[in-house]
């Protein structure tokens, strides 16, 4: 039961770097987001996809990118960090409307 | 659009007291209502929800209490354990012709005391 897979886990990058944070879901979900979590606060939405080749802005979506070219991977990317993007990211996924959101374990990230 | 609160934002109880958690939403097409915990270094997990057409929801030492007249729903926590110490975070969900929309509250800090 692998359910919403984030990788890496942890990562340190430096100042104008850009990567990549993979997310993967094996439930067969239509909808897929990307959330970031900074300390002590709550879930802010960066981009989500309802299908396939579907992607559009959340409320948080300047310095990032994703795409979704199969039902099962969401990878967002980040060109050119800076400091503000230090935090925790997460993914997360459901099937159809009101169901259950299951979320990945997270993605640490430093930019220094 | 949706707006959730939520209070408090950090609570503190002694181990096998009571904590409560409420919530309050905007908009009256909100139709489920989930409740996650998420615990130290992990990403949030589901442990109740409900849906517009419940008032209320048990399982175990877990509840829900949603009241729409009010837009407000709770979540109940008794014989707190350590262990229940976590952030919580409440949300509302609705469908429209674009899709499923979902807002989360801040969270709320739990802390049980041994």
């Amino acid at each position: 039961n692998a359910g919403v897979t984030q990788t890496p886990k942890f990562r340190i990058l430096k100042i104008g770097q850009s990567m990549t944070l993979q997310c993967t879901q094996d439930m067969n979900h239509n909808y897929m987001y990307w959330y970031r979590q900074d300390p002590g606060m709550g879930l802010k939405l960066i981009y989500y996809s309802v299908g396939a080749g579907i992607t559009d802005k959340g409320e948080v979506p300047n310095g990032y990118n994703v795409s979704r070219s199969t039902t099962e991977d969401f990878p967002l990317r980040l060109e050119l960090a800076a400091p503000s993007q230090t935090s925790v990211y997460f993914c997360a996924s459901t099937v159809v409307s009101g169901n259950t959101i299951y979320f990945g374990e997270g993605s640490w990230l430093t930019v220094v | 659009g949706e707006n959730v609160e939520q209070h408090p934002s950090t609570l503190s109880v002694q181990e096998g007291d009571s904590a409560v958690i409420k919530c309050t939403y905007s908009d009256s097409a909100s139709n489920y209502f989930p409740w996650y915990k998420q615990e130290l270094g992990k990403g949030p997990q589901l442990i109740i929800d409900i849906r517009s057409n419940v008032g209320e929801k048990k399982d175990q030492r877990i509840a829900v209490t949603l009241n729409k007249t009010a837009k407000h729903f709770s979540l109940h926590i008794t014989e707190t354990q350590p262990e229940d110490s976590a952030v919580y975070f409440c949300a509302a969900i609705w469908a429209d012709n674009y899709g499923q929309n979902f807002v989360f509250g801040p969270g709320t800090r739990l802390s049980v005391l041994p």
